[in-house]
């Protein structure tokens, strides 16, 4: 299994370009997030999904948009980018147990520069 | 609104020294989460904490949890090198595994 598994790792755009940061699992997981992570930050929830055909705002979703056509696939586009968007960018996917463990998988980043 | 605090986010300690990190969260969760980073690196499960009094040990850490006080901790035991790295704690957000709220990280440098 590849895990979690991100691209770019790293992409430099222009203020008002437009991009979608990929992110795709094998672990036939339920739950797929984007977090961001700032300086001094911990992560902040972007978009969040329970299944293929859901998903659903997390604590900074402005500017940013999801899908989720697939179990393995969860994109996130920027869909006009600003200089506050400098950021890296983590995906994550778990899944619920029996046992109630529900253990988060984190890809790599990616590390995104607006200019 | 959940918050999540961890303290202190700054921890410089000598090697075979002990201490503690603490992470407070601010409303009712039924799981909490440990996790570590190296720089310019993901971030590695440490642990997941589920239930009231839950304790788990690897290696030189141990992490406990309080839902009473709402307050886990993560100890270091006899600290070495290795353990340098930034520590998050995360809380579920509305009981949902793909939500956490994450603390600002502990930073730990740990010198010989």
């Amino acid at each position: 299994n590849a895990g979690v598994t991100q691209t770019p790792k790293f992409q430099v755009l222009k203020t008002g370009q437009s991009m979608t940061l990929q992110c795709a699992q094998d672990m036939n997981h339920e739950y797929m997030s984007w977090y961001r992570q700032d300086p001094g930050m911990g992560l902040r929830l972007i978009h969040y999904s329970v299944g293929a055909g859901i998903t659903d705002q997390g604590e900074v979703p402005n500017g940013y948009n999801v899908s989720r056509s697939t179990t393995e696939d969860f994109p996130l586009r920027l869909l006009s980018a600003a200089p506050s968007q400098t950021s890296v960018y983590f995906c994550a996917s778990s899944y619920s147990s029996a046992g109630g463990i529900y253990e988060q998988y984190f890809g790599p980043g990616t590390r995104l520069t607006v200019t | 609104e959940l918050k999540v605090e961890q303290n202190p986010l700054f921890l410089s300690m000598q090697e075979g020294k002990n201490y503690t990190i603490y992470c407070n969260y601010s409303t009712t969760s039924d799981r909490l989460y440990w996790y570590r980073q190296d720089p310019g690196k993901s971030l590695e499960s440490l642990f997941v904490l589920l239930s009231n009094g839950a304790v788990k040990q690897e290696g030189r850490l141990m992490a406990s949890l309080d839902t009473k006080a709402r307050l886990s901790t993560l100890h270091i035991t006899a600290a070495v090198h290795d353990l340098s790295a930034t520590y998050f704690c995360a809380v579920n957000w509305e009981g949902g595994s793909e939500k956490l709220v994450f603390g600002k990280g502990t930073k730990l440098t740990v010198n010989p």
